[in-house]
C-alpha cells in the first residue's frame, strides 16, 4: 500500500513562479487536506476537500488554489510564489465516518523554498 | 493566535527519565489526537481521546483528556532514545473533519 504520495519531495522556486504540488492516495478516502508546517507553528490547514468536486478554505488559503476532480488526487497550486510560502507542505487523507475518531494519514511532505 | 498551546516547546532528557507534555486551550474540543513526527516524515497518529477525563495507555505512553475537554497531556515513562521526535496535539472543535494543531513539542532522549 502506497498510502499518501506527495511529489516532488523538494522544490526551489523563484519569486513569481507558479507550480503544482501533487498529492495522491490509494485508500479511497473521501477527505483530503493540505497543511503547511513552519517552525514553532505546528501544522496549519490551507485547503481541504470532503469529496470529488468539493473544496473549502482552511486557516491560511491565500496564495493557494486546489481542485478535486477525482477521489484519488488533490493537487495544490501556487499561482505566484512568494518567499513567505517557503515551508514544508503536507497532504493528508482520511475516510468518512465518525469525525471525532477520524484518523488522518499524512504524506512524507514537500519541502519548498521560494527565493 | 494559537488555539492549542503546547508546553514545553523543547525537552532534552536522559534515557530512563519520565516526562509530561501539555496541550492547553481555552476552547472546548470534541476530540483530541496526539501525533508523533520524525524528521523527513509526516505525522503519525498515536491516540485519539473523545471523552472528558479519559485516560489511554499505549505501552509507556499515557494520554489524558481533561474533564472539561479543553486540555490534554502526554506522559512518557522511562523514556528511550526511540521516543525522540516532534509530538503534536490536534483537536476538533465540532463534528467536522478539520483538525487544529498545536505548535508541537520537540523531544530529545539522550542515551
Amino acid at each position: 500500500n502506497a498510502g499518501v504520495t506527495q511529489t516532488p519531495k523538494f522544490q526551489v522556486l523563484k519569486t513569481g513562479q507558479s507550480m503544482t504540488l501533487q498529492c495522491a492516495q490509494d485508500m479511497n478516502h473521501e477527505y483530503m487536506s493540505w497543511y503547511r508546517q513552519d517552525p514553532g507553528m505546528g501544522l496549519r490547514l490551507i485547503h481541504y476537500s470532503v469529496g470529488a468536486g468539493i473544496t473549502d478554505q482552511g486557516e491560511v488559503p491565500n496564495g493557494y488554489n486546489v481542485s478535486r476532480s477525482t477521489t484519488e488526487d488533490f493537487p495544490l497550486r501556487l499561482l505566484s510564489a512568494a518567499p513567505s510560502q517557503t515551508s514544508v507542505y503536507f497532504c493528508a487523507s482520511s475516510s468518512a465516518g465518525i469525525a471525532a475518531k477520524n484518523i488522518q494519514y499524512f504524506g512524507a511532505g514537500t519541502r519548498l523554498s521560494v527565493l | 493566535t494559537q488555539l492549542l498551546k503546547q508546553s514545553p516547546q523543547f525537552l532534552s532528557i536522559q534515557e530512563g527519565e519520565n516526562l509530561t507534555v501539555y496541550c492547553n486551550s481555552s476552547s472546548v474540543f470534541s476530540s483530541l489526537q496526539w501525533y508523533r513526527q520524525e524528521p523527513g516524515e509526516g505525522p503519525v497518529l498515536l491516540v485519539t481521546v473523545v471523552t472528558g477525563g479519559e485516560v489511554k495507555k499505549l505501552k509507556r505512553l499515557t494520554f489524558q483528556f481533561g474533564d472539561a475537554r479543553k486540555d490534554s497531556s502526554l506522559h512518557i515513562t522511562a523514556a528511550q532514545p526511540g521516543d525522540t521526535g516532534l509530538y503534536l496535539c490536534a483537536g476538533r472543535m465540532d463534528s467536522s473533519y478539520k483538525l487544529i494543531f498545536g505548535s508541537g513539542t520537540r523531544l530529545l532522549v539522550r542515551p
